[in-house]
């Protein structure tokens, strides 16, 4: 356990649905990101927040897709009208600023099914 | 091209093998090269993280860094069944945020 929580665990939805994803940090972490993982493929980076800025947007990351982080705590992924390509193991991480080293601590995932 | 190259395997060895993964990668200014270990269903974990070039050791698990030729390798000594996993190697650095790119990752399976 990294200290690094997510929920649910698992989605299962119907495409055209919305979906909410939690994640709570380590509570001294102030950087947070969110990437997204498909069958066979490593995490594709998605989103990043240094406290409660968001301050970079991958590609992939379409108009369907929100991300908040309003506290500089937890933060939320949303994904509007899903669609079956969603469907993948959404994965969050986060890290200290301080200290140089660039190691990001993950969640255990949550993997969402689109029918 | 994918900025991080890794051979997807799947990779499978006897018990007691000495395990060799590696990944290239294309952008110079990475600088920050780590390798994760996922087991199935779960979230990568960290075994690994060396900074520019050179040779970390943890145990059974040795890490090297070529930045010459843009060469990331990990090896594990004295392979274990617990050791039955993917490995994920991972660079960052430039004006990343420290975001993370990763290689496909490598299926390894070590049988008793």
């Amino acid at each position: 356990d990294t200290g690094v929580s997510q929920d649910p665990r698992h989605k299962i939805t119907k495409r055209g649905q919305n979906v909410t994803f939690r994640c709570d940090p380590i509570s001294e972490h102030n950087r947070l990101y969110w990437y997204r993982q498909t069958l066979g493929q490593g995490p594709e980076f998605l989103t990043y927040f240094q406290n409660e800025a968001q301050l970079e947007k991958s590609r992939l990351l379409s108009d369907r897709f929100s991300a908040e982080r309003p506290k500089g705590s937890f933060s939320t992924l949303e994904i509007q009208r899903t669609e079956q390509g969603d469907s993948a193991m959404y994965l969050c991480a986060s890290r200290r600023t301080s200290g140089g080293r660039e190691t990001q601590y993950f969640g255990p995932g949550t993997r969402l099914l689109v029918l | 091209q994918k900025e991080v190259e890794q051979d997807p395997g799947p990779l499978s060895v006897p018990e007691g093998a000495i395990v060799s993964l590696n990944c290239t990668y294309s952008n110079s200014a990475f600088q920050y090269f780590m390798w994760y270990r996922q087991y199935s269903r779960k979230g990568p974990e960290l075994l690994m993280y060396t900074y520019s070039s050179g040779n970390k050791e943890d145990g059974r698990f040795t890490a090297q860094v070529d930045k010459s030729s843009k060469y990331i390798s990990l090896f594990i000594r004295d392979s274990q069944p617990s050791d039955s996993a993917t490995y994920l190697c991972a660079t960052a650095g430039g004006t990343s945020y420290g975001k993370l790119t990763f290689g496909q990752g490598t299926i390894l399976t070590v049988h008793p």
